[in-house]
């Protein structure tokens, strides 16, 4: 029973860069979430799904994007990252009200 | 648009009982709900109220008041381990169903 798993758990960019990373869930949950958080900002909500095939903006999308093409899976990316997107970014899913959240990706771009 | 107000930090001592508040302005409501988060760890989910009154999980309670945008969390019998990171999130913005999250108090409990 993983729940939501995210990859990778760690990554270092230099400006510029473009990545994707990856968020699955086992729990056939519909609503899907990225978020970023820094020291003292708690959670940022970046972009979000409601299901398979949709996607929105949450608070903070700008030089992010994602997709929702199967159920199970959410992607964010970075098409060309800046130092600013330095942070520990969480996926979640969520039925209800009780989200489920991944171990988190800690992303620095240099 | 949604926003949480909660207080930034709150110190107590093993054994005791601490309140935290939280706030909240948002167009459409569907619940709220909190969070803890240890250092280094990811958020793990504490309670969720969708009506008004208290819902008690063991030393954990949540209220809320739909009438007053106000919610708090109640931890009892404080423990060591019950320093972390605790977070309301609100679940609203009319049908997209967004979970937006207040800046978070830090609990620090005091032998």
């Amino acid at each position: 029973n993983a729940g939501v798993t995210q990859t990778p758990k760690f990554r270092v960019l230099k400006t510029g860069q473009s990545m994707t990373l990856l968020c699955a869930q086992d729990m056939n949950h519909e609503y899907m979430y990225w978020y970023r958080q820094d020291p003292g900002m708690g959670l940022r909500l970046i972009h979000y799904s409601v299901g398979e095939g949709t996607t929105a903006k949450g608070e903070v999308p700008d030089g992010y994007n994602v997709s929702r093409l199967k159920k199970q899976n959410f992607l964010l990316g970075l098409e060309s990252a800046a130092p600013s997107q330095t942070s520990v970014y969480f996926c979640a899913s969520s039925y209800m009200g009780e989200a489920f959240f991944g171990q988190g990706t800690r992303l620095t771009v240099v | 648009g949604q926003s949480l107000e909660q207080p930034s930090e709150v110190t107590a001592v093993e054994g005791a009982i601490v309140q935290i508040n939280c706030t909240y302005q948002t167009s459409g409501f569907y619940g709220l709900s909190w969070y803890q988060q240890h250092d280094g760890g990811a958020p793990t989910f504490l309670s969720y109220n969708a009506l008004d009154g208290l819902e008690e999980t063991g030393r954990f309670s949540s209220f809320l008041s739909r009438s007053d945008s106000y919610g708090y969390l109640l931890l009892q019998e404080l423990q060591m381990k019950d320093s972390a990171s605790y977070f309301c999130a609100v679940r609203g913005g009319g049908a997209t169903n967004k979970l937006i999250f207040g800046t978070g108090t830090l609990l620090a409990v005091q032998p």
